[in-house]
């Protein structure tokens, strides 16, 4: 296990499309996250998974996004008809639940860019 | 509220020389902290966590909770310290676990030769 993967790496769609990122946790780990940062931010929360159960969204989840984590093990990203605020890359993490569980490990990030 | 501030978006410093990127954080609980660092075209990597109070890379960092902050110290840079870091938060609260990272903004640090 290379750790935390994601696909694609880019993503370069038209304003009005929908878009589908996928995320493959380290093998052990129950936890998913997803993040999204802009240029000059750090990564900001966007929701978090424990096997199949998302526990926690934030605000900046909007009803056009939406996550899944079936079986609990990869994880999907939609986002519907995408807008050019849109653009940013979107970063997986996961942890692992024994002894607090709380350092993540991230992926190398879908870069989207929305035209 | 959850905040974390990293005051400097740039740091430079010449080879040999001691090396300190502030974060200052906002939390109303028991805080972990952390400190992730990105490498060029590489992807983010947690380097310390406060609770290992390990030394990583020659680098350390000490949480003091009268002062909410977590600044990561080096006493020696090296030219390949050069990256963007990242100090980051989460932990235990009123009612649960806490388990989303709140980001700073990251300091990018330059070491010179």
């Amino acid at each position: 296990d290379t750790g935390v993967s994601q696909d694609p790496r880019h993503k370069i769609t038209k304003r009005g499309q929908n878009v589908t990122f996928r995320c493959d946790p380290i093998s052990e780990h129950n936890r998913l996250y997803w993040y999204r940062q802009t240029l000059g931010q750090g990564p900001e929360f966007l929701t978090y998974f424990q096997n199949e159960a998302q526990l926690e969204k934030s605000r900046l989840l909007s009803d056009r996004f939406s996550a899944e984590r079936p079986k609990g093990s990869f994880s999907t990203l939609e986002i519907q008809r995408t807008e050019q605020g849109d653009s940013a890359m979107y970063l997986c993490a996961s942890s692992l639940s024994r002894w607090g569980g709380y350092e993540q490990y991230f992926g190398p990030g879908t870069r989207l860019t929305v035209t | 509220a959850q905040r974390v501030t990293q005051p400097e978006k740039l740091l430079s410093v010449f080879k040999g020389a001691p090396v300190e990127l502030k974060c200052n954080y906002s939390y109303s609980g028991s805080p972990e902290l952390f400190w992730y660092v990105q490498y060029s075209r590489q992807r983010l990597q947690l380097l310390l966590r406060h609770i290992s109070r390990e030394s990583i890379k020659g680098f350390t960092a000490d949480l003091n909770k009268g002062e909410t902050s977590f600044h990561l110290k080096k006493p020696f840079a090296q030219e390949e310290d050069s990256a963007m870091y990242y100090c980051a938060l989460s932990g235990l609260r009123y009612g649960g676990s806490n388990y989303k990272l709140t980001f700073g903004k990251g300091t990018l640090l330059t070491v010179n030769p």
